[in-house]
């Protein structure tokens, strides 16, 4: 089994849509997980933290449940420019496949 | 300044050329990675130092030889690369505490290299 297994889509959602991407794990050691953004030829950015109790912030809400070992991203009203992909990230540095998403007008 | 600056942003070397990329922080980040991203490919972690000293090296090759002269500063110096060596390297940093907030990684914008 992959450290990281994510979903590389890709995913074409409507503007306003909701879309969800997950990532799961197999390190169950694993203690820090994250949500970047890239956008074409540039560099990952921090989009969320994940926390076990799981935290929002606007349209994006990030959850973990360690039971079973995933993480998950909602973005709700998508944006035009939410269109990027979304890297999960866990502990010291290993990388989800990245799932792009594009929002269509 | 959350900023992480990488130097050059673009290099074309030959197989045979010896080169440097550059990387500095001033957030006073104890960590700092370098990782190779190639086309649609998420980034690959290369090296990680902490206070200064190597404490992860996935494997890579010995053409790739990393360098933490001081906190702020991470450099990784090129000799004999091959073609397939050609992608994104970003540099990284974070803090390096027991935390499960602290490990957020902050990157650079990376330096695309070419090998000829």
């Amino acid at each position: 089994r992959k450290e990281v297994e994510q979903d590389p889509g890709p995913f074409n959602v409507p503007e306003g849509a909701t879309v969800a991407f997950n990532c799961t794990y197999s390190n169950s050691a694993s203690q820090s997980f994250f949500w970047y953004r890239q956008d074409c030829r540039k560099e990952p950015k921090l989009l969320m933290s994940v926390y076990s109790s799981g935290n929002e912030d606007g349209r994006f809400t990030a959850q973990l449940n360690r039971a079973s070992q995933y993480i998950s991203l909602l973005i709700r009203d998508s944006k035009l420019s939410d269109s990027a992909t979304y890297l999960c990230v866990f502990s010291r540095g290993r990388f989800g496949a990245g799932t792009r998403l594009t929002v269509k007008p | 300044d959350t900023e992480v600056t990488q130097t050059p942003k673009h290099l074309v070397m030959g197989m045979t050329n010896k080169k440097s990329l550059k990387c500095e922080q001033h957030m006073g980040h104890r960590a700092m990675y370098w990782y190779k991203q190639k086309a649609k490919k998420p980034p690959e972690l290369m090296f990680v130092y902490s206070y200064e000293k190597l404490s992860i090296n996935e494997s890579v090759p010995s053409r790739f030889s990393p360098e933490c002269p001081n906190s702020s500063l991470l450099n990784l110096h090129l000799h004999a690369l091959q073609p397939e060596d050609s992608a994104l390297y970003l540099c990284a940093s974070s803090l390096w505490t027991s935390g499960v907030s602290t490990d957020t990684q902050y990157f650079g914008p990376g330096t695309r290299l070419t090998v000829l």
